[in-house]
This record gives structure tokens, sequence and C-alpha cells, in this order.
């Protein structure tokens, strides 16, 4: 079965500073892995997702994350937070072709970013 | 402009009634999701159908049920038997239920039982 843990349900930084949101995951083969954002009262939105081409995967917003299989960890960073970066972040797992968890999304609890001015 | 629509955003019904939840998509995707969110425990997927006609239970499906007689058009029943249904609903689809396939979200109904 397929899992993902979001270290921290709650990050706070100040404007300007490097946002750092962690996300690690359980899978029984290599997974397809995504960051989704949430604003209050809305739906979610992609942020950038990992398909094995690269291991560094740039997305929306200035956001980024690194793939490492050894850590199975898929962390979300971006260098300088900005206001408008507050909401809620979803890291999410889908088990590729073969796994029993193949084509479902499974998401972690999420984490709630803060940004002071 | 392409994209999911769910409807109302905000519902709200007493205690031992049905309500349906509707959600619509014109991006000629075949996979549609429902998913439940509550506060701290990200989303649980309820119901997703793969093709018209065909749908399967995710993890917490006890207490609901759906249709898909369109393609663009999957609505989900909260019915009486769900014990705790205050909760945000969201509707997802995606082209294939392949693993790499993007989910796209609608924005959401609030559910409030009263």
């Amino acid at each position: 079965a397929q899992s993902v843990t979001q270290l921290g349900s709650h990050v706070s930084v100040s404007e300007g500073a490097l946002v750092l949101l962690r996300c690690n995951y359980s899978s029984s083969v290599p997974p397809y892995l995504f960051w989704y954002v949430q604003y209050p009262n809305q739906g979610l939105q992609l942020l950038l997702k990992y398909t094995s081409a690269a291991t560094l995967v740039k997305g929306i917003n200035g956001f980024e994350a690194e793939f490492k299989k050894s850590e199975t960890s898929f962390h979300l960073t971006k260098p300088s937070a900005h206001m408008s970066d507050a909401a809620e972040y979803f890291c999410a797992v889908s088990a590729r072709a073969g796994g029993t968890s193949y084509g479902k999304l499974t998401f972690g609890q999420g984490t709630i970013l803060t940004v002071h001015p | 402009d392409g994209g999911i629509t769910q409807s109302p955003k905000y519902l709200f019904r007493k205690e031992g009634q049905n309500v349906t939840l509707s959600c619509e998509q014109n991006l000629n995707h075949d996979a549609m999701y429902w998913y439940r969110q509550d506060p701290g425990q990200g989303l649980r997927l309820i119901y997703y159908s793969q093709i018209v006609n065909d749908f399967q239970k995710g993890d917490i499906a006890e207490g609901y049920s759906v249709s898909r007689e369109k393609k663009e058009s999957f609505p989900l029943t909260v019915t009486s038997a769900q014990k705790n249904p205050t909760a945000f609903y969201l509707c997802a689809s995606s082209m294939g239920t392949g693993g790499v396939d993007t989910q796209y979200f609608g924005p959401g109904t609030r559910l409030t039982v009263l």
C-alpha cells in the first residue's frame, strides 16, 4: 500500500525567506508524485508533478521539488516566499502500472503555510 | 473555458435527509472522482469512475452513492446512512486513471448538517 507523510501541519515563514515543505512517501513500486495547493474554500491546483523524466521538477509560481529515492522524499521548496503563497499544500502519490494501488491518488494530511510580512 | 463546476457551493441539510451534489466537467475526461476533505486529514477518496456507466468504491464509500450516466456528469448523493456528513466535498477529473494522469479539481461544495 502507498502512503504519504507531510512533516509539519503548519509552517510559518517571513516574506522573502526560503519555503521548505516536507513530504515522504511509501510505495511498493517507484511512484508518481504530485504537489497541489489549495486556497481557502477553493479546489486544489496542481503545482508540479514527478514522472521520472528528471529528479528536479519545476512548477508554477516559482516552486520546485526534488525526488530523492534513497530518502523516499519529495520536498517542495521556493527560494523567496511571497504573501500570496499563504495556502494549504498537499503532497500526493500515485503508483505506476503493476502496483496494487495503480492509478489511485493518495494524499498527505496537508501543510498550512503562513507568510509573515 | 474548460473546467469542472460543482454546485451548490454551500449546502445545508437536516439530519435524515438525502442530498445530491452536482459535478460537471467539459474537459472531455474519461475519469471522475469524489473526495471528502476534513481538517487535518487530507483528501479521502469516496468513489471514482473510469468510464460511463461504471464506478468503483474508494476508501470511504459507506453512506454515499454515485451515478455516471453521462461522460461529463458524476453526481454524488450523501444518504442518511452517512453518520458524519459535514465536510468539504471535492470533485475531480482526469484524462485516464493511469498513475501519471493529473487530476483537475472543481471548487468544492461545503455540506453542513444541521
